[in-house]
């Protein structure tokens, strides 16, 4: 079956300490997204890649980076220059401008200690 | 950073009861209006994907409205069911295919 996979499900790092978040899916998607979730909060952009090899900074996108080498992965490193870092973190991905909606994968929760 | 704002924020209802709420976007540059319904521990799911100006789309028991001249759009679920229970969020595209969410109508059906 098609979906996007992100692994793992929850994670502790220390402060201080870089961790890179994955993101895999089998779409054939073009696109692909990073949204980060806090408490009482929408849903907000990190980083968007629309092909491989590139890749444009959203809203949120200090103390993050990201790659994109291959079409089915769009790993996402949080830096230790993130000031609050703990958060829930959600990938997704579109055909081209999302003109059937995102296809979300299930989530990561980084806590950071 | 474009303003999509949704009321109410949450919502307790009981079993069969019809309900809606309101997804606000800006009006200018309109392209689409997504929305998605996101269930406890389990991913987003898309719902609606509406680009007309006075579309309106069904699945099921659930349908959604748009007003692209005024910027809003409303989602309703008519004989609410437990299974229903989960936060409903609404997406605005801006430029590229990026997708600014609201913060979404927690919606909770008790029996």
């Amino acid at each position: 079956d098609g979906g996007i996979t992100q692994s793992p499900k929850y994670l502790f790092r220390k402060e201080g300490q870089n961790v890179t978040l994955s993101c895999e899916q089998n779409l054939n998607h073009d696109a692909m997204y990073w949204y980060r979730q806090d408490p009482g909060q929408g849903l907000r952009l990190i980083y968007y890649s629309q092909i491989v090899n590139d890749f444009q900074k959203g809203d949120i996108a200090e103390g993050y980076s990201v790659s994109r080498e291959k079409k089915e992965s769009f790993p996402l490193t949080v830096t230790s220059a993130q000031k609050n870092p703990t958060a829930f973190y959600l990938c997704a991905s579109s055909t081209d401008r999302g003109v059937y909606g995102y296809t979300f994968g299930s989530g990561t929760r980084l806590t950071v200690v | 950073i474009l303003n999509v704002e949704q009321s109410p924020q949450s919502l307790h209802v009981q079993e069969g009861d019809s309900t809606n709420f309101t997804c606000s976007f800006p009006s200018s540059n309109f392209y689409a209006l997504h929305w998605y319904r996101w269930e406890t521990a389990k991913s987003p799911e898309a719902l609606f994907v509406m680009t007309l100006n006075g579309d309106e789309k069904k699945k099921g028991r659930i349908s959604a409205t748009l007003n692209t001249k005024e910027g809003y759009s409303y989602l309703y679920i008519k004989g609410s069911q437990p299974e229903d229970s989960a936060t409903y969020l609404c997406a605005f595209p801006g430029t590229a295919s990026k997708l600014t969410f609201g913060t979404g109508t927690r919606l909770q059906v008790t029996l």
